[in-house]
Parts: C-alpha cells; sequence; structure tokens
C-alpha cells in the first residue's frame, strides 16, 4: 500500500488544466519541503518534472506548476498536451534518510 | 546519463548482480539510489548509497538480502540481489538523489524471478 495516496486516473482536453492531488500525513507531505513529482510515459523511465513542492527542473515546460497546502500536494497541467498523457508519481522526503512514493495518476488527454 | 544491466529471469532463491554505469556528473560526490517498479506498480525506493560507499539504507523488504555498492573510480554503482522471492519481480532504475529527489534515472533493467 503506497504510503502517499494519489487518485488512479485523471483526464482533460487539450487546452484545459487539470490537477493531481498527492495527500498524505503530518510525517511526510504536511511537515516536509522535499516533495517531488515524476512523469513517466508507457515502457519509459520516470522523469523529474516538480522538486521541493513547486520548483521546475531546467527544460522542464512551466505548464507544470506545483504546490501544497497542509497535508496534500498537487500538480497542476495547464493547456493540456496530447504528449502530457502518462503517469504521473509525487515522492516525498518522510524522514531516516527515506523517500515515499504515491501510487501514481494516469492522466489521459481526451 | 545512467545505464543499467545485469537483469534476467531467476529462478526464487537465486542471485543477481546488477550494474549502473554513469556518466556526465562527478559520480563520487553523489549519493545513488536504486528503485524499482513491479509491472504496473508503483515506485519503491529499495537502497540507497552515500558519496564514499560508507553507508547504505535499504527497504525492510530487502534488509539482509541486497547489498548496494559502488566503485567511485569507475564511476559505477552495484546492487546483489540474494535469495530472490518472485515479490521481487520488477524494473529495477539507478537513480542519482539530490535532497531526496531523483533528478537523474537510467532506463531500467528486468529482473524476472520465476520457476
Amino acid at each position: 500500500q503506497p504510503a502517499l495516496t494519489q487518485p488512479p486516473s485523471a483526464s482533460g482536453s487539450p487546452g484545459q488544466s487539470v490537477t493531481i492531488s498527492c495527500t498524505g500525513a503530518s510525517r511526510d507531505i504536511g511537515g516536509r519541503y522535499y516533495i517531488s513529482w515524476y512523469q513517466q510515459h508507457p515502457g519509459k523511465a520516470p522523469k523529474l518534472i516538480i522538486s521541493e513542492v513547486s520548483k521546475r527542473p531546467s527544460g522542464v515546460p512551466d505548464r507544470f506548476s506545483g504546490s501544497k497546502s497542509g497535508n496534500t500536494a498537487s500538480l497542476t497541467v495547464s493547456g493540456l498536451q496530447s504528449e502530457d498523457e502518462a503517469d504521473y508519481y509525487c515522492g516525498s522526503y518522510v524522514g531516516g534518510d527515506r523517500v515515499v512514493f504515491g501510487g501514481g495518476t494516469k492522466l489521459t488527454v481526451l | 546519463q545512467l545505464v543499467e544491466s545485469g537483469g534476467a529471469l531467476v529462478q526464487p532463491g537465486g542471485s543477481l548482480r546488477l550494474s549502473c554505469a554513469a556518466s556526465g556528473f562527478v559520480f563520487s560526490s553523489q549519493y545513488m539510489t536504486w528503485v524499482r517498479q513491479a509491472p504496473g506498480k508503483g515506485l519503491v525506493s529499495v537502497a540507497k548509497i552515500n558519496p564514499d560507499g560508507s553507508e547504505q539504507y535499504y527497504m525492510d523488504s530487502v534488509k539482509g538480502r541486497f547489498s548496494i555498492s559502488r566503485d567511485n573510480a569507475e564511476s559505477s554503482l552495484y546492487l546483489q540481489l540474494n535469495s530472490l522471492r518472485v515479490e521481487d519481480t520488477a524494473v529495477y532504475y539507478c537513480a542519482l538523489e539530490k535532497w531526496w529527489t531523483f533528478e537523474c534515472w537510467g532506463q531500467g533493467t528486468l529482473v524476472t524471478v520465476s520457476s
């Protein structure tokens, strides 16, 4: 059972915005700054798209944004494009040098 | 860049050694991690090693069976898998970890444990 809870699926039409949630507890999401998001296309390796709650690595489009409120982190994809169709995973530092992930959300672009 | 190798089909109870060749960054200065993904499932951090190799972390279910190591002179990371179980079947990724964030991933290598 993943430590962080994500909806199994999300969808949106091209050009729309979609938000994916990642819910944890005060020991992880609520009490931590090191929250990250990863994009994984079928058969490919995960790719870091958001670090430290809301920072975008170089090369990641500004259509991707991250935020946090209480024990829930969120990833918003604005101006949906067909290439955004992928699985998305959140990750959080939980102390003891450990990182836990969410179960993943499959984003479908309609 | 990270390139894994060594994945294979192995019987329960068997052993395997995975390798990860690193390039394009100062390997000896970085924490490195193995993350696995069972078929159709999510990501799980399996083992982590500090830059000089003196400290290792393992998830509970692999403690005593898996061993992470590194050769900084060769810019290589390793994962020795012993006493393999069916539930260890997964794609194993090596990843560069900075501040509990996985900044760079390899393409993965598939380990299948089956009789």
